[in-house]
């Protein structure tokens, strides 16, 4: 079955920028999207196909997709993103949505 | 306001079954695909079922094919999800979701509280 593969922690300060990973093999044909998940809450979207950021989403936040690779930035991340960070994408068949491992951003 | 409300969660035996609900308002629930969502406690995000607006077609992960059945009523504006042969590798909050948008490759929003399902003897 497809996989999307993130790294399981990624740690930055305070105003530095956190970059966040994400590879399949599918991702050349597509979207990523990437959800922010804070304990006990449901889900939020962040980025949206590859790139796009939905409305209330601090313009920190910013995504990118080139071949098998996607990316989410945070430039000068705050205390309060501090969460865990999951891609979702499609096979190529379009019929199985798939997540991420997960990212668990520590900002400290 | 848009919402989506799970119920029908609980404990239950290893080989049991249970039936999940979604009640869903605020939008028109016959237009937009469907999706159930789950997360082991702590640990992922896995995607488990979607269903089409009219219920004609059904996917599966593979985690779950033959043991969960996705459905819907679009009359009474509720998604399901049946659940047999339950293990504890099943135990999660169990969440519904709708797709973003009608039609095309879409992403998930908005999304239920979630319900918790315990499989243990």
């Amino acid at each position: 079955s497809y996989e999307l593969t993130q790294p399981p922690s990624v740690s930055v300060s305070p105003g530095q920028t956190a970059r966040i990973s994400c590879s399949g093999d599918a991702l050349p044909q597509k979207y990523v999207y990437w959800y922010q998940q804070k304990s006990g809450q449901a889900p939020v979207a962040v980025i949206y196909e590859d790139s796009k950021r939905p409305s209330g989403i601090p313009e920190r936040f910013s995504g990118s997709s080139s071949g098998t690779m996607a990316t989410l930035t945070i430039s000068g991340a705050q205390v309060e993103d501090e969460a865990d960070y999951y891609c979702f994408s499609t096979d190529i068949s379009g019929h199985h949505r798939v997540f991420g491992g997960g990212t668990k951003l520590a900002v400290l | 306001e848009v919402q989506l409300v799970e119920s029908g969660g609980g404990l239950v035996k290893p080989g049991g079954s249970l039936r999940l609900s979604c009640a869903a308002s605020g939008f028109i629930f016959s237009s937009y695909s469907m999706n159930w969502v789950r997360q082991a406690p702590g640990k992922g995000l896995e995607w488990v079922s979607s269903i089409s607006s009219a219920g004609t077609y059904m996917y599966y992960a593979d985690s779950v094919k033959g043991r969960f059945t996705i459905s819907r009523d679009n009359a009474k504006n509720s998604l399901y999800l049946r659940m047999k042969s339950l293990t504890a590798e099943d135990t999660a909050v169990y969440f519904c979701a709708r797709d973003r948008v009608p039609v095309g490759e879409t992403w998930f929003d908005p999304w239920g509280q979630g319900t918790l399902v315990t499989v243990s003897s």
